[in-house]
């Protein structure tokens, strides 16, 4: 039953080790989102995806790439992590894009930097 | 700029009690305003939601009440259970914007 999957649910990584966080619908949605997390901190957007066009937040740190390859995937990639990277990423999805719609998260991947 | 500011957590109840949790917001334009809930494990679900002032979002028993003069929104429920512990987090989606804005996040712990 679980519409939006990421994989894995923990991850740990090395300092400068590339990192690559997945996540897959079933929904088949146009719009897939990635948020950062940090403890007790809101939800920040990174980027998001409307079908293949690719929209960048202003301050998304170039170190952060994504890639969709198809309507159900969606790759978090961190080219050079550092310390400050750890946090959950939530990747969601919506059917389209606006007030509207109701976007669903998947349970989060936690990301640790040592 | 855009912002939502969360009462902090955590709060703790004892089963049955009565809930609020504040949210207050700061917009430009005229902003759909959310609360979403997050089990632990889980991922955030949407909880309810109101798109223009003094609509009423329901939802499993909460309730929320967009307030324009008061730009507020503040979660209720008459009476929580133990399953209702979770993360609460507050949003507002401003008109012509493609994003949300999330508040912090309030953690509800409900004691049996």
């Amino acid at each position: 039953d679980a519409m939006v999957i990421q994989n894995p649910r923990y991850q740990v990584t090395q300092f400068g080790k590339p990192v690559t966080l997945s996540c897959s619908q079933t929904l088949n949605h146009n719009v897939m989102y990635w948020y950062q997390q940090k403890s007790s901190q809101a939800p920040k957007l990174l980027f998001h995806y409307y079908d293949k066009d690719f929209n960048n937040e202003a301050d998304t740190p170039d170190n952060f790439q994504s890639r969709r390859p198809n309507t159900s995937f969606c790759f978090l990639d961190i080219r050079s992590p550092g310390l400050g990277d750890a946090a959950m990423y939530l990747c969601a999805t919506s059917r389209d894009s606006g007030p509207q719609e109701t976007q669903y998260f998947g349970p989060g991947t936690r990301l640790l930097v040592l | 700029g855009d912002s939502v500011t969360q009462m902090e957590g955590p709060v703790t109840l004892s089963e049955e009690a009565f809930l609020t949790i504040n949210c207050t917001y700061t917009a430009t334009g005229y902003p759909s305003l959310f609360w979403y809930v997050q089990y632990p494990g889980e991922g955030l679900q949407l909880l309810l939601k109101a798109t223009k002032a003094d609509d009423k979002g329901s939802n499993k028993g909460f309730e929320a009440t967009y307030r324009k003069e008061t730009t507020s929104f503040h979660l209720e429920k008459g009476s929580v259970q133990v399953s209702d512990s979770a993360v609460y987090f507050c949003a507002l989606w401003v008109s012509g914007t493609y994003k949300y804005i999330f508040g912090t996040g309030t953690r509800l712990k409900v004691l049996a």
